[in-house]
């Protein structure tokens, strides 16, 4: 079993939609937790990080269940430029910032 | 560049060649990663620097793996004897400090034939 998990998708959702991705995670000593946005064939970029209280950031909710050991992704009234992968990543305590990542989910937008 | 630079962007490598990959980090970030990318999947760690330090070197896969950052700033990974199953975008990233952003290269695609 993969210590980070992600449904790789593809979501393939309607303009204005509103998607949501889950991320689940194994160790249980993780301390902090971030969403990657990565475009084909480009490098992962930082899209959020995610408290314990969860986050806000324009159309982008994030949240972490630490008793369930999941974090989520809730994108609302999407775009067409929201197409891309989403990246879950987690770090453990004293892992000096090593990221372990999921698969990824395929998001695809359509007009 | 006020990125994280890699190069080459691309490298086609015969099966038993060796290969060598340079990451630049944004001056001055202590923190260095590598990770491999392999089609449809997300990075996975390789090893991580601190300074010219190598702490974490638990993701290499095998000992053809090998990487150095001698001064403390330019990293090469280096692989050696390549294996189609290396055939993988490899990804560098840097950071400053320990509670920042890590930011990533664009990443050496590597096909080994």
């Amino acid at each position: 079993r993969k210590e980070v998990e992600q449904d790789p998708g593809p979501f393939n959702v309607p303009e204005g939609a509103t998607v949501a991705f889950n991320c689940t995670y194994s160790n249980s000593a993780s301390q902090s937790f971030f969403w990657y946005r990565q475009d084909c064939r480009k490098e992962p970029k930082l899209l959020m990080s995610v408290y314990s209280s969860g986050n806000e950031d324009g159309r982008f909710t994030a949240q972490l269940n630490r008793a369930s050991q999941y974090i989520s992704l809730l994108i609302r009234d999407s775009k067409l430029s929201d197409s891309a992968t989403y990246l879950c990543a987690v770090n453990g305590h004293n892992q000096g910032g090593k990221l372990i990542f999921g698969q990824g989910t395929e998001l695809s937008v359509k007009p | 560049g006020a990125g994280v630079s890699q190069s080459p962007r691309y490298k086609v490598a015969k099966r038993g060649q060796d290969v060598a990959l340079r990451c630049d980090p944004i001056s001055g970030h202590v923190s260095l990663f590598w990770y491999q990318q392999a089609l449809g999947q997300g990075p996975e760690f390789l090893t991580y620097f601190q300074n010219e330090a190598q702490l974490d070197k638990s993701g290499l896969p095998s000992d053809r793996f090998f990487a150095e950052r001698p001064e403390g700033s330019v990293s090469t990974l280096k692989i050696q004897r390549t294996q189609q199953e290396d055939s993988a975008v490899y990804l560098c990233a840097s950071r400053g400090g320990t509670l920042t952003e890590a930011f990533f290269g664009q990443g050496t695609r590597l096909t080994v034939v």
